[in-house]
């Protein structure tokens, strides 16, 4: 099994800030990441898919790089809607979720 | 737009069942995978069970296998979760998704789940 760790655990930014998020697997996953944002009582979103497309109706502001084992999301200019828990997601056989990055607004 | 409505969740003993449902809106149902996935209190996302769209094929996380059941029925865009002899740690929200990817005869590959319903609460406990 294919194991994501994300990092950081917390971060903690003010509004108009760069959110950079990273997302490291356990080997290869080629270009397959997906990354999705939770809200407190919500379910979760998809905002990026196969590592840097922006699924239909997400911010430009949004956007995924990376490739093989290493990946990062980032929020170019952080709005105080964007405080949520962001999930990253492998494809490779069964598929798994991280643990997610909570990002904060001050 | 795309849509996905759960319910039947809601409190039951452990050992206990319940049936869950999924009624979709907006794509063309038969067409996708779809999946449950759960998110126990206050922890991450855990797939437990996809179901080809044509109804021939399931898979289950080792947790559920033999506990619980997939099924859809395409000509009402609806998909269910039959859960039995439940555990307190089966305790958690429980999301329905379309499932973008495919199966071989040997491993599935699923690209990624969108959109997601809303959730529906299902607490096991004495």
């Amino acid at each position: 099994e294919i194991v994501l760790t994300q990092s950081p655990a917390t971060l903690s930014l003010s509004p108009g800030e760069r959110a950079t998020l990273s997302c490291r697997a356990s080997q290869s996953v080629t270009s397959y990441l997906a990354w999705y944002q939770q809200k407190p009582g919500q379910a979760p979103r998809l905002l990026i898919y196969d590592t840097s497309h922006r699924a239909t109706g997400i911010p430009a502001r949004f956007s995924g790089s990376g490739s093989g084992a290493d990946f990062t999301l980032t929020i170019s200019s952080l709005e105080p809607e964007d405080a949520a828990v962001y999930y990253c997601q492998q494809r490779s056989n069964w598929p798994t979720f991280g643990p997610g990055t909570k990002v904060d607004i001050k | 737009q795309m849509q996905l409505v759960e319910s039947g969740g809601g409190l039951v003993k452990p050992g206990g069942s319940l049936r869950l449902s999924c009624a979709a809106s907006g794509f063309t149902f038969r067409d996708y995978y779809m999946s449950w996935i759960r998110q126990a209190p206050g922890k991450g996302l855990e797939p437990i069970s996809y179901i080809s769209g044509s109804n021939t094929s399931t898979y289950y996380v080792d947790s559920v296998k033999g506990r619980f059941t997939i099924s859809r029925d395409n000509a009402k865009k609806s998909l269910y979760l039959e859960m039995k002899s439940l555990r307190v740690e089966d305790t958690a929200v429980y999301y329905c998704a379309r499932t973008v990817g495919y199966c071989t005869s040997t491993v599935c590959y699923f690209d990624y789940f969108d959109p997601w319903g809303q959730g529906t609460l299902v607490t096991v406990s004495s």
